[in-house]
């Protein structure tokens, strides 16, 4: 079955950096983008960006541009995403998801998601 | 970037209630739309996707209809199960974007 098994919870100072990762297995690790998702304590969901694992193509948001890089490694069917410049509004949970859309340039839905990584920014 | 507005925020219902969640885009979606259910500390799951077509799994009370930027997620029977907060998101253009969600209390 298809599962997303994301690191464990991290602390980190305000100007820090985090990498998270998401191991993926039940499916072809290069047959689907994949999404990151953030939610912030008692808020919405809010869309970072997502990447293609077999090209290493990535769109971000604009909001993210210049400070997150989502890079995959095949071999291990696993992305990660790295954030830079951490401020206390990056707390919050960072979700990866899978497109639902087997080798669609198009973003589609989000079928399948990882639990949930928190992110702790606090000096 | 296309603003996703549901309402209503906060509804409060019974357990074989009807319940209908609407959610209004800023600009043109097509069908491109997808609702999720959210658990207390759990991620989101997928329930509807294309505006209106039920993921596997699902039940069937769950329905989703609507396209252009007017859509509508019903539960025809609320159950103990569906307690829960939801989400529309929109994958039309980038960036996608979500509703601020629909939280579904007991009353």
């Amino acid at each position: 079955q298809v599962k997303l098994v994301q690191s464990g919870a991290e602390v980190e100072k305000p100007g820090a950096s985090v990498k998270l990762s998401c191991k993926a297995s039940g499916y072809s690790f290069t047959g689907y983008y994949l999404h990151w998702v953030r939610q912030a304590p008692g808020q919405g969901l809010e869309w970072m960006g997502w990447i293609n694992p077999y090209s290493g193509g990535t769109t971000y948001a604009q909001k993210f541009q210049g400070r997150v890089t989502m890079t995959s490694d095949t071999s291990i069917s696993t992305a990660y995403m790295e954030l830079s410049r951490l401020r206390s509004d990056d707390t919050a949970v960072y979700y990866c998801a899978r497109d639902g859309e087997q080798w669609s340039p198009t973003p589609g839905e989000f079928d399948y998601w990882g639990p949930g990584t928190l992110v702790t920014v606090s000096s | 970037d296309i603003q996703m507005t549901q309402s209503p925020s906060t509804l409060s219902a019974s357990v074989g209630d009807r319940v209908t969640i609407a959610c209004r885009a800023s600009q043109s979606l097509n069908a491109w739309l997808a609702w999720y259910q959210q658990k207390p500390g759990k991620a989101p799951k997928l329930l509807i996707y294309k505006a209106s077509t039920l993921e596997s799994g699902v039940p069937s009370r769950f329905s989703g209809s609507g396209s252009g930027t007017e859509f509508t997620l019903t539960i025809s029977s609320l159950q103990p199960d569906d307690f829960a907060t939801y989400y529309c998101q929109q994958y039309n253009n980038y960036p996608l974007t979500f509703g601020g969600g629909t939280k579904v209390d007991i009353k």
